[in-house]
């Protein structure tokens, strides 16, 4: 079984509708992070969350939210999606305890705003 | 300045070639360099660490020169199976945040 897991694979949605996007892990990390990647523009940073009761912004948040429910759980809401937040999500995982806080990512959840 | 800036290519390669990517990054006090593997529609995975002492692994040589703020990738014999998008990884500080490059295509053809 994978160690990262993200949900759903797929996701095609209309503009103005809440989604939200869930990724689990078995590895154990107290560290998660959710990226967006957009051909030409690279990975860029959403939110990332250092434990349960850590939650910090990143490069490009707004319109976007996270919950950090458990250790293993991190999942990014878009309230009111709009086209633009078309793209490729990943969310990841890291051990600051490991070598240089080497990032384990999910499969990625492509999602398409009509 | 873009805080780490590759060559997107496409690299176009015949197998057993060698061929060296390069990127460089801004920001001095970087501490840690990574060369991530992402692969058509799939997710990055780390291929390997960098240190300043520059290190190898089997035909993958990665090299740092903090001075110059750049990073290296040599491929040496490329095989068909390393056609992928590499992409240049800076972790800026201690937050564990890494910064990265826009990636170089890398096609390896028969």
């Amino acid at each position: 079984d994978a160690d990262v897991t993200q949900t759903p694979r797929n996701r095609i949605t209309k503009t103005g509708k809440r989604i939200m996007l869930e990724c689990s892990q078995t590895k154990g990390h107290d560290r998660m992070y959710w990226y967006r990647q957009d051909p030409g523009l690279g990975l860029r940073l959403i939110y990332y969350s250092f434990d349960v009761k850590d939650i910090n912004k990143g490069e490009i948040s707004d319109g976007y939210s996270v919950s950090r429910q458990a250790q293993a759980k991190f999942s990014l809401s878009l309230e009111s999606a709009i086209p633009n937040q078309t793209a490729l999500y990943f969310c990841a995982t890291s051990d600051p305890s490991g070598v240089g806080d080497t990032q384990y990512f999910g499969p990625g959840t492509r999602l398409t705003v009509l | 300045r873009k805080e780490v800036e590759q060559d997107p290519g496409p690299f176009n390669v015949p197998e057993g070639a060698t061929v060296a990517f390069n990127c460089t990054y801004s920001n001095s006090a970087s501490q840690s360099f990574f060369w991530y593997r992402q692969d058509c529609r799939k997710e990055p995975k780390l291929l390997m660490s960098v240190y300043s002492s520059g290190n190898e692994d089997g035909r993958f040589t990665a090299q740092l020169n903090r001075a110059s703020q750049y990073i290296s990738l040599l491929i040496r014999d490329s095989k068909l199976s390393d056609s992928a998008t590499y992409l240049c990884v800076v972790n800026v500080g201690s937050q564990g945040n890494l910064i990265f490059g826009k990636g170089t295509k890398l096609s390896v053809k028969p």
